[in-house]
Protein backbone atom coordinates (compact mmCIF):
# COMPACT_ATOMS: atom_id res chain seq x y z
CA UNK A 1 0.00 0.00 0.00
CA UNK A 2 1.38 3.43 -0.35
CA UNK A 3 1.07 6.29 1.45
CA UNK A 4 2.03 9.71 1.77
CA UNK A 5 2.82 12.07 5.40
CA UNK A 6 3.11 15.85 5.65
CA UNK A 7 4.76 16.22 8.89
CA UNK A 8 3.35 19.70 9.47
CA UNK A 9 -0.04 21.14 9.96
CA UNK A 10 0.36 24.50 9.38
CA UNK A 11 3.85 26.48 8.07
CA UNK A 12 4.15 30.37 8.87
CA UNK A 13 6.32 31.83 6.91
CA UNK A 14 7.15 36.08 6.42
CA UNK A 15 6.53 37.59 3.07
CA UNK A 16 9.79 37.65 0.82
CA UNK A 17 11.02 34.59 2.66
CA UNK A 18 11.85 31.17 1.43
CA UNK A 19 9.34 28.81 1.88
CA UNK A 20 9.30 24.87 2.50
CA UNK A 21 6.44 22.81 2.50
CA UNK A 22 7.57 18.87 3.65
CA UNK A 23 6.03 15.53 2.21
CA UNK A 24 7.22 12.05 2.12
CA UNK A 25 5.89 8.93 0.94
CA UNK A 26 6.25 4.93 1.02
CA UNK A 27 5.65 3.26 -2.18
CA UNK A 28 6.63 -0.12 -3.87
CA UNK A 29 8.72 1.15 -6.92
CA UNK A 30 8.92 4.42 -8.29
CA UNK A 31 5.88 6.85 -8.01
CA UNK A 32 4.42 9.39 -9.87
CA UNK A 33 4.43 12.80 -7.05
CA UNK A 34 2.58 15.01 -7.46
CA UNK A 35 0.95 18.81 -5.37
CA UNK A 36 -1.85 20.50 -5.21
CA UNK A 37 -2.94 23.80 -3.67
CA UNK A 38 -6.41 24.42 -2.42
CA UNK A 39 -7.85 27.64 -2.09
CA UNK A 40 -10.76 28.63 0.33
CA UNK A 41 -13.91 27.38 -0.69
CA UNK A 42 -12.31 25.80 -4.17
CA UNK A 43 -11.32 22.52 -5.64
CA UNK A 44 -7.65 21.85 -6.13
CA UNK A 45 -5.59 22.50 -8.24
CA UNK A 46 -2.58 20.90 -9.90
CA UNK A 47 1.01 22.72 -8.99
CA UNK A 48 3.63 20.48 -10.24
CA UNK A 49 4.07 16.78 -10.77
CA UNK A 50 7.35 14.66 -10.72
CA UNK A 51 7.13 11.67 -13.08
CA UNK A 52 11.47 11.22 -14.20
CA UNK A 53 14.07 12.61 -14.94
CA UNK A 54 15.69 15.75 -13.41
CA UNK A 55 14.78 15.73 -9.73
CA UNK A 56 14.13 19.54 -9.66
CA UNK A 57 11.00 19.89 -10.72
CA UNK A 58 9.56 23.46 -11.63
CA UNK A 59 5.67 24.52 -11.63
CA UNK A 60 3.14 26.97 -11.56
CA UNK A 61 3.08 30.60 -9.48
CA UNK A 62 6.94 29.96 -9.09
CA UNK A 63 7.02 26.95 -6.83
CA UNK A 64 9.21 24.26 -7.52
CA UNK A 65 9.93 20.80 -5.87
CA UNK A 66 12.99 18.26 -5.40
CA UNK A 67 12.72 14.33 -5.61
CA UNK A 68 15.13 12.94 -3.20
CA UNK A 69 15.13 9.15 -4.02
CA UNK A 70 16.87 7.99 -0.96
CA UNK A 71 14.72 10.12 1.76
CA UNK A 72 11.63 9.29 -0.26
CA UNK A 73 11.04 13.19 -0.07
CA UNK A 74 8.96 15.49 -2.17
CA UNK A 75 9.22 18.85 -0.32
CA UNK A 76 7.22 22.20 -2.15
CA UNK A 77 9.59 24.86 -2.19
CA UNK A 78 9.28 28.59 -3.37
CA UNK A 79 11.90 31.30 -3.24
CA UNK A 80 10.39 34.05 -1.80
CA UNK A 81 6.67 33.81 -0.39
CA UNK A 82 3.49 35.57 -1.26
CA UNK A 83 0.87 36.34 0.65
CA UNK A 84 -1.40 35.04 -2.15
CA UNK A 85 0.62 31.68 -1.51
CA UNK A 86 -1.42 31.76 1.83
CA UNK A 87 -3.63 28.39 0.92
CA UNK A 88 -3.92 24.38 1.46
CA UNK A 89 -1.37 21.67 0.13
CA UNK A 90 -1.33 18.78 -0.61
CA UNK A 91 1.17 16.32 -1.36
CA UNK A 92 0.05 13.29 -3.55
CA UNK A 93 1.33 9.84 -4.98
CA UNK A 94 -0.66 7.86 -7.63
CA UNK A 95 1.31 3.85 -8.73
CA UNK A 96 3.49 3.97 -11.47
CA UNK A 97 2.15 1.54 -13.70
CA UNK A 98 -1.12 3.00 -13.61
CA UNK A 99 -3.03 4.68 -16.60
CA UNK A 100 -4.92 7.40 -14.73
CA UNK A 101 -4.92 9.16 -11.66
CA UNK A 102 -5.87 7.45 -8.24
CA UNK A 103 -4.26 9.76 -5.97
CA UNK A 104 -3.53 8.83 -2.21
CA UNK A 105 -3.37 12.28 -0.76
CA UNK A 106 -1.64 13.68 2.63
CA UNK A 107 -3.49 15.52 5.51
CA UNK A 108 -2.49 18.37 3.87
CA UNK A 109 -0.49 21.07 5.02
CA UNK A 110 -1.52 24.94 5.78
CA UNK A 111 0.52 27.85 4.74
CA UNK A 112 0.29 30.95 6.07
CA UNK A 113 2.16 34.18 4.65
CA UNK A 114 2.58 36.93 7.06
CA UNK A 115 2.30 40.62 5.62
CA UNK B 1 -14.17 26.47 -20.61
CA UNK B 2 -16.10 24.77 -17.87
CA UNK B 3 -14.01 22.39 -17.01
CA UNK B 4 -15.21 19.96 -13.97
CA UNK B 5 -18.94 20.82 -12.80
CA UNK B 6 -20.12 19.52 -9.53
CA UNK B 7 -24.27 19.60 -8.53
CA UNK B 8 -25.29 20.35 -6.34
CA UNK B 9 -22.64 22.60 -4.31
CA UNK B 10 -24.32 22.22 -1.11
CA UNK B 11 -26.92 19.60 0.30
CA UNK B 12 -28.53 18.74 3.79
CA UNK B 13 -29.99 15.13 3.94
CA UNK B 14 -31.46 13.81 7.10
CA UNK B 15 -30.25 10.33 7.50
CA UNK B 16 -31.75 7.61 5.67
CA UNK B 17 -32.70 9.93 2.50
CA UNK B 18 -31.21 8.93 -0.69
CA UNK B 19 -29.53 11.74 -3.25
CA UNK B 20 -27.22 11.91 -6.33
CA UNK B 21 -24.57 13.66 -6.93
CA UNK B 22 -23.57 14.71 -10.15
CA UNK B 23 -20.59 15.40 -12.21
CA UNK B 24 -19.34 16.19 -15.87
CA UNK B 25 -16.54 17.11 -17.83
CA UNK B 26 -15.76 18.71 -21.13
CA UNK B 27 -12.12 17.97 -21.39
CA UNK B 28 -12.69 14.47 -23.16
CA UNK B 29 -11.24 12.90 -20.44
CA UNK B 30 -11.00 9.13 -20.14
CA UNK B 31 -11.04 9.02 -16.22
CA UNK B 32 -13.03 10.13 -13.49
CA UNK B 33 -12.80 10.02 -10.09
CA UNK B 34 -15.20 10.90 -6.86
CA UNK B 35 -13.10 11.54 -3.73
CA UNK B 36 -14.49 12.83 -0.36
CA UNK B 37 -12.36 15.68 2.28
CA UNK B 38 -12.64 15.22 5.75
CA UNK B 39 -10.72 17.31 8.32
CA UNK B 40 -7.36 16.19 8.83
CA UNK B 41 -7.48 13.38 6.79
CA UNK B 42 -6.81 15.04 3.44
CA UNK B 43 -8.82 13.16 -0.10
CA UNK B 44 -9.79 9.58 0.04
CA UNK B 45 -10.97 7.89 -3.34
CA UNK B 46 -14.63 6.70 -3.28
CA UNK B 47 -14.54 5.19 -6.57
CA UNK B 48 -12.91 5.89 -10.22
CA UNK B 49 -13.64 5.21 -13.51
CA UNK B 50 -10.68 4.89 -15.51
CA UNK B 51 -12.64 4.29 -19.14
CA UNK B 52 -16.33 4.62 -19.76
CA UNK B 53 -18.29 1.32 -19.12
CA UNK B 54 -15.89 0.59 -16.12
CA UNK B 55 -16.13 1.77 -12.53
CA UNK B 56 -13.69 0.60 -9.77
CA UNK B 57 -13.84 0.80 -5.77
CA UNK B 58 -11.20 3.09 -4.11
CA UNK B 59 -10.32 3.39 -0.70
CA UNK B 60 -13.73 4.22 0.76
CA UNK B 61 -16.59 2.98 -0.83
CA UNK B 62 -18.56 1.37 1.58
CA UNK B 63 -22.04 3.57 1.32
CA UNK B 64 -21.79 4.81 -2.05
CA UNK B 65 -22.42 3.53 -5.67
CA UNK B 66 -21.39 5.29 -8.70
CA UNK B 67 -22.53 5.63 -12.42
CA UNK B 68 -20.56 6.44 -15.38
CA UNK B 69 -23.34 7.16 -17.72
CA UNK B 70 -21.21 8.21 -20.56
CA UNK B 71 -18.02 9.66 -20.91
CA UNK B 72 -18.89 13.25 -19.85
CA UNK B 73 -20.63 11.92 -16.70
CA UNK B 74 -19.95 10.21 -13.40
CA UNK B 75 -22.27 10.02 -11.18
CA UNK B 76 -22.22 9.44 -6.93
CA UNK B 77 -25.48 8.22 -5.27
CA UNK B 78 -25.78 7.72 -1.45
CA UNK B 79 -28.55 5.43 -1.03
CA UNK B 80 -29.24 5.55 3.15
CA UNK B 81 -26.90 8.70 3.97
CA UNK B 82 -25.35 8.69 7.47
CA UNK B 83 -24.14 11.34 9.43
CA UNK B 84 -20.73 9.60 8.94
CA UNK B 85 -21.08 11.40 5.13
CA UNK B 86 -20.88 14.38 6.01
CA UNK B 87 -18.17 15.65 4.24
CA UNK B 88 -16.89 17.81 0.90
CA UNK B 89 -17.04 15.34 -2.34
CA UNK B 90 -14.77 16.45 -4.85
CA UNK B 91 -15.24 14.82 -8.20
CA UNK B 92 -11.92 15.00 -10.64
CA UNK B 93 -11.10 14.30 -14.36
CA UNK B 94 -7.51 12.77 -15.84
CA UNK B 95 -6.26 11.77 -19.39
CA UNK B 96 -5.22 8.43 -19.71
CA UNK B 97 -1.98 8.20 -21.53
CA UNK B 98 -0.34 4.91 -21.27
CA UNK B 99 2.45 5.80 -19.12
CA UNK B 100 0.57 7.56 -17.04
CA UNK B 101 1.36 10.06 -14.15
CA UNK B 102 -1.63 12.51 -15.92
CA UNK B 103 -2.50 15.30 -13.24
CA UNK B 104 -6.35 15.37 -12.15
CA UNK B 105 -8.43 18.24 -12.97
CA UNK B 106 -11.65 18.95 -9.87
CA UNK B 107 -14.70 20.24 -9.66
CA UNK B 108 -15.45 22.86 -6.48
CA UNK B 109 -16.79 20.42 -4.60
CA UNK B 110 -20.22 19.52 -2.94
CA UNK B 111 -20.42 20.63 0.79
CA UNK B 112 -22.91 17.94 2.32
CA UNK B 113 -24.19 17.32 5.66
CA UNK B 114 -26.55 14.42 6.86
CA UNK B 115 -28.20 14.94 9.98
Amino acid sequence: AQSVAQPEDQVNVAEGNPLTVKCTYSVSGNPYLFWYVQYPNRGLQFLLKYITGDNLVKGSYGFEAEFNKSQTSFHLKKPSALVSDSALYFCAVSPLNSGYSTLTFGKGTMLLVSP
Amino acid sequence: NAGVTQTPKFQVLKTGQSMTLQCAQDMNHNSMYWYRQDPGMGLRLIYYSASEGTTDKGEVPNGYNVSRLNKREFSLRLESAAPSQTSVYFCASSEAPRAGGAEAFFGQGTRLTVV
